[in-house]
């Protein structure tokens, strides 16, 4: 079954305290992606992947680091988390033939 | 700055009734449509694309899109209850892999 997964699904944290959200898929797809979703501001693009050690920001990377050394793993990394970033998270992962999107079950991170 | 606006509703419908769901996009180039269900605290779900000028039509759901009037549609017939959710836009560019989302619009069907 093509998947995207998403670890952990709830976070708390406290401001400043690094923390990594992993986002894997099976799907061989050499695109990857991480939106945060707010209320009211809708679905807001991250960064993304085109490829093994190809990144690139989205529209609010501001905060955020990436990386992708393997095919399948796209990990999210907040190296010093503000309240701010308290949002839902989502890692996506479309095929290439038809650019719609596979997205992981989210990730809910509060940042107290 | 591509953008693609919805209105965010509440849109409410009774149950059995056409609901219609109608999304704008700025970027004359986009070249791919599609319209996400997304239910609270869920993960967006795929439920229609649509590439080419006209109508789509897969069980209840119909997109239609309008290049010309950079304008694109979702109706849903027989409205049920469980179709009350969150109806996300998105839009990609030519030779892009990025989406682009309107912010959605939340659809209440009344039973």
């Amino acid at each position: 079954e093509a998947q995207v997964t998403q670890n952990p699904r709830y976070l708390i944290t406290v401001t400043g305290k690094k923390l990594t959200v992993t986002c894997s898929q099976n799907m061989n797809h050499e695109y990857m992606s991480w939106y945060r979703q707010d209320p009211g501001l809708g679905l807001r693009q991250i960064y993304y992947s085109m490829n093994v050690e190809v990144t690139d920001k989205g529209d609010v990377p501001e905060g955020y680091k990436v990386s992708r050394k393997e095919k399948r793993n796209f990990p999210l990394i907040l190296e010093s988390p503000s309240p701010n970033q308290t949002s839902l998270y989502f890692c996506a992962s479309p095929p290439f033939y038809d650019g719609s999107a596979n997205f992981g079950a989210g990730t809910r991170l509060s940042v107290l | 700055q591509k953008e693609v606006e919805q209105n965010s509703g509440p849109l409410s419908v009774p149950e059995g009734a056409i609901a219609s769901l109608n999304c704008t996009y700025s970027d004359r180039g986009s070249q791919s449509f599609f319209w996400y269900r997304q239910y609270s605290g869920k993960s967006p779900e795929l439920i229609m694309s649509i590439y080419s000028n006209g109508d789509k039509e897969d069980g209840r759901f119909t997109a239609q899109l309008n290049k010309a009037s950079q304008y694109v549609s979702l109706l849903i017939r027989d409205s049920q209850p469980s179709d009350s959710a969150t109806y996300l836009c998105a839009v990609r560019g030519a030779g892009s892999y990025q989406l682009t989302f309107g912010k959605g619009t939340k659809l209440s069907v009344i039973p």
